[in-house]
């Protein structure tokens, strides 16, 4: 299986301040042949299911705000609220869609405000 | 849009087989590039993927669930379902339903439903 570690697994942020989100995998999700990265970032508010926020490690998924972004390659990515909002306050994964079976997810960071 | 529905919260006796279903509405069930996908988040923890189908009927299962896994579906109903055996109190969960897109053999889940509790407990 691929292991995906977040860190840290918890941070607190100021409103309108940066909050940043490792996340790294046990081996490269990079595939060469198409040039794409298979990580996905999800955003989970308490009592709801997990909403899609960036695919293809970086590109954002429709209707979500541009004030989140996502950046890396092979191992290691990062997630980025560049200002973070009161309704950002959530539970953040990483997972990996490079190989199966399993798909598998990191253990989640949550964010909170400062 | 792709809605995905759950059924409500229930319970389940150790040793007995957890069955959920979900029914997909709007659209892209049978349009080939979507896998139908369950994940589980046990109480208070991440979130584990569980195995898909895909319209064909091909599947891809958990390891670690693999042998009391069996995922189906029934394209007239636009319904796919789950059912896990032999369940313990570690089968307690939240049981979500999910589709997955991407480039026709890997993707990431943009549509997800809004889950059910299920608990294992005599």
């Amino acid at each position: 299986d691929i292991v995906m570690t977040q860190s840290p697994d918890s941070l607190a942020v100021s409103l309108g301040e940066r909050a940043t989100i490792n996340c790294k995998s046990s081996q490269s999700v990079f595939y060469s042949p198409n040039n794409k990265n298979y990580l996905a970032w999800y955003q989970q508010k308490p009592g709801q299911p997990p909403k899609l926020l960036i695919y293809w490690a970086s590109t954002r998924e429709s209707g979500v705000p541009d004030r989140f972004s996502g950046s890396g390659s092979g191992t290691d990515f990062t997630l980025t609220i560049s200002s973070l909002q009161a309704e950002d306050v959530a539970v953040y994964y990483c997972q990996q869609y490079y190989a199966t079976p399993p798909r598998t997810f990191g253990q989640g960071t949550k964010v909170e405000i400062k | 849009q792709v809605r995905l529905q759950e059924p409500g919260p229930g319970l389940v006796e150790p040793s007995q087989t957890l069955s959920l279903t979900c029914t997909v509405f709007a659209g892209s069930f049978t349009s080939d590039g979507y896998y139908w996908t369950w994940i589980r988040q046990r109480p208070g923890k991440g979130l584990e993927w569980i195995g898909y189908i895909y319209n064909n009927g091909d599947t891809n299962y958990n390891p670690s669930l693999r042998s009391r896994l069996t995922i189906s579906l029934d394209t007239s109903e636009n319904q796919f379902s789950l059912n896990l055996n032999s369940v313990t109190a570690a089968d307690t969960a939240v049981y979500y339903c999910a589709r997955e897109s991407g480039d026709g053999h890997n993707g990431y889940l943009d549509s997800w439903g809004q889950g059910t509790l299920v608990t294992v407990s005599s």
